[in-house]
């Protein structure tokens, strides 16, 4: 099946500090989604990329499509408390797998 | 406009039930994949539909089951339900095949 590794698992940072995780994978995407979970809550669409080599940003959040199609990467810049969650990458490619996560910490 | 919507948000069920969850997906949306999250990990693929046909499906065994409807809703059933697969159940919806997807808030299901 279509794996996708996301890393890092954790991090813990301080408030302020710019973030940066990735996923990559054997496997070639069409998309390359980003989505942010709180805790009991559906995951939240943060960035959607659709062409290799893409670079897109959503406020303080960037987010790259990888020029091979088989990796992706999600910065955020100044991160604030309410950054705390887990971020997972999903690869389409007609369905959607997703990365195992990387949880956020921000401590004030 | 309406994001998706899952019922029902909490279900309790003994262990050899047998349990249905729903998904609404957004107005317009024909695409539908359902995700098992057990807690505090990640979203495993169940099933995703697309106009109406099951497109594909996860390494779950066949009594996790569904359809879909005429009008893209969903429903996900789970036979001879055991104590493992208490978790959240999630649905996605989008526009078509490789775009943007949306979540829902989840079905919660307990198996005791």
């Amino acid at each position: 099946g279509q794996q996708l590794n996301q890393s890092p698992q954790s991090m813990f940072i301080q408030e302020g500090e710019d973030v940066s995780m990735n996923c990559t994978s054997s496997s070639i995407f069409n998309t390359w989604l980003w989505y942010k979970q709180d805790p009991g809550e559906g995951p939240v669409l943060l960035i959607a990329l659709y062409k290799a080599g893409e670079l897109t940003s959503n406020g303080r959040l960037t987010a790259q499509f990888g020029i091979t199609r088989k990796d992706s990467f999600l910065n955020i810049s100044a991160s604030i408390p309410s950054d705390v969650g887990i971020y997972f990458c999903a690869g389409l490619n007609n369905d959607m797998r997703f990365g195992a996560g990387t949880r956020l910490t921000v401590k004030p | 406009e309406a994001g998706v919507t899952q019922s029902p948000t909490h279900l309790i069920k003994p262990r050899g039930q047998h349990a249905t969850l729903r998904c609404s997906p957004i107005s317009g949306h024909t695409s539908v994949y359902w995700y098992q999250q057990a807690l505090g990990l990640g979203l495993q693929f169940l099933l995703w539909y697309d106009e109406g046909e099951e497109r594909n499906r996860g390494n779950f065994p066949p009594r996790f089951s569904g359809r879909q409807f005429p009008n893209y809703s969903s429903e996900l059933n789970v036979n001879a339900l055991e104590l493992e697969d208490s978790a959240l159940y999630l649905c996605a919806s989008s526009l078509y095949a490789n775009t943007e997807a949306f979540f829902g808030q989840g079905t919660r299901l307990t198996v005791v």
